[in-house]
């Protein structure tokens, strides 16, 4: 049972133009949306956060929408640069009782980013 | 150190042999979260801690698995018994606040478990 999920497991963009990472859950308890960044040996790291009483997130270059309704958030990074290749995680929290610390992953998608 | 350490890096084990993999959190931390990473899939929820109190082991897949943090610092995951279905990354992350799903959740590099 696949609560949070990354249909797409790769994705390759030219420097410079957009790159849109999708996620899809099923449980509507997830109130709290994360994206992790992980490079080759490394754990994951955060890179943005969105709550579910917002349809939109921007830090910088990266930017979070998330459709309610359609249970759907994506991830938009413009411009892409090459150091942005990595495997990113799609995170969802339900922040209610005691399942407040667990965070449920999507698959991952590894996005390479061409110079 | 500065970040989430865990120990060791890479454990191979035979088979019905227990193990024992250590996590030391950031200085401070308050909540302490253990994940297991098979190839190719996304990080699993296992169990965490609240400064000692364990809040959530619904994730622990049996009673082989157990974990402890008795000084709410550093936390150890045991696995008895060990059979080859148990190798996968294990995967630590500490965060200041208490649980929160937490935009300052940090991981550690992880220990890779093989079962032989």
């Amino acid at each position: 049972d696949q609560q949070v999920k990354q249909n797409s497991p790769s994705l390759s963009v030219q420097e410079g133009r957009i790159s849109i990472l999708n996620c899809d859950y099923t449980n509507s308890m997830f109130d709290y949306f994360l994206w992790y960044k992980k490079y080759p040996a490394e754990g994951p790291t955060f890179l943005i956060s969105i709550s579910s009483i917002k349809d939109k997130n921007e830090d910088g270059r990266f930017t979070v929408f998330l459709n309610k309704s359609a249970k759907h958030l994506s991830l938009h990074i413009v411009p892409s640069q090459p150091g942005d290749s990595a495997v990113y995680f799609c995170a969802a929290s339900a922040r209610g009782g005691t399942s407040y610390g667990k965070l449920t992953f999507g698959q991952g998608t590894i996005l390479t980013v061409h110079p | 150190g500065a970040g989430v350490s865990q120990s060791p890096r890479y454990k191979v084990t035979k088979r019905g042999q227990d193990v024992a993999l250590r996590c030391d959190p950031i200085s401070g931390h308050v909540s302490l979260y253990w994940y297991r990473q098979a190839l190719g899939q996304g990080p699993e929820f296992l169990t965490y801690f609240n400064y000692e109190a364990q809040q959530d082991k619904s994730g622990l897949p049996n009673d082989r698995f157990s974990a402890e943090r008795p000084e709410g610092s550093i936390s150890t995951l045991t696995i008895q018994r060990t059979e080859q279905r148990d190798s996968a990354m294990y995967r630590c992350a500490s965060s200041l606040s208490q649980g929160a799903g937490s935009t300052e959740a940090f991981f550690g590099q992880g220990t890779r478990l093989t079962v032989v």
